[in-house]
């Protein structure tokens, strides 16, 4: 599969604990995105990373949540002692070099659900 | 004021009929793309159509396409010949170039298509 792969599907995690979520691009895309989605809502952006760079982090709340894209490896969303509020899907996004006004759309994976007890 | 607004929470249609689904959008920005994507009920996003502010022809991607009335801030998408495996969530989006690559999502649709 030469999708965007997000992992895990599904996280449970207790309050108070920390939330890892992957993500690995399509292969030859080097832009990622994280979104979230509420219940019974669209997605909201969160952040917009290159490698080793953070972009856009307008989306992103200010405490608890830290996003990565290393040079090796994927791209993680941290999410540090959770709340219930934190309870949603995660998505993650990639798209190729960005070439101006560009019609490239932006793939995205399945998703992470996160649970918080 | 919202950037993408989509009025129909949820719409029915009977298989093998046409259905548009609804998309206003607000932008100050000249050069901007609007996306639509289909969630079914499995959870993930797909990519369905794209049209960008400066191309002067309808998006179509087989049953799918884009009706783009600019002036009226409208990107309607509109499904021929419905599916039983249509029935999924629509979300239209836009990405406003002057403000990088993030997409602005819109509320969806719901749409069930009736046998």
């Amino acid at each position: 599969n030469a999708g965007v792969m997000q992992n895990p599907r599904h996280l449970v995690r207790r309050r108070g604990q920390e939330a890892r979520l992957r993500c690995s691009p399509m292969k030859g895309h080097s832009h990622v995105y994280w979104y979230r989605q509420l219940p019974e809502e669209g997605l909201k952006f969160m952040v917009y990373l290159q490698k080793e760079n953070i972009i856009d982090e307008s989306g992103m709340p200010k405490e608890r949540f830290s996003a990565e894209f290393p040079k090796e490896g994927p791209s993680i969303l941290r999410i540090q002692q959770v709340v219930r509020g934190d309870s949603a899907a995660y998505f993650c996004a990639s798209s190729p070099p960005d070439r101006g006004y560009s019609n490239q759309p932006q793939h995205f994976g399945d998703g992470t659900r996160l649970s918080i007890l | 004021a919202q950037k993408i607004t989509q009025t129909q929470p949820g719409m029915f249609v009977q298989e093998k009929e046409a259905v548009t689904l609804d998309c206003t959008y607000d932008t100050s920005d000249q050069s901007y793309g609007l996306f639509w994507y289909k969630q079914p009920s499995s959870g993930e996003m797909i990519f369905l159509i794209y049209q960008g502010s400066y191309d002067e022809q309808n998006a179509t991607e087989g049953r799918y396409s884009l009706n783009f009335q600019k002036a009226r801030k409208s990107a309607n998408l509109v499904i021929s010949a419905s599916q039983l495996g249509d029935s999924a969530m629509y979300f239209c989006a836009m990405r406003e170039f002057e403000y990088g690559n993030k997409l602005v999502f819109g509320a969806g649709t719901i749409l069930r298509v009736k046998s």
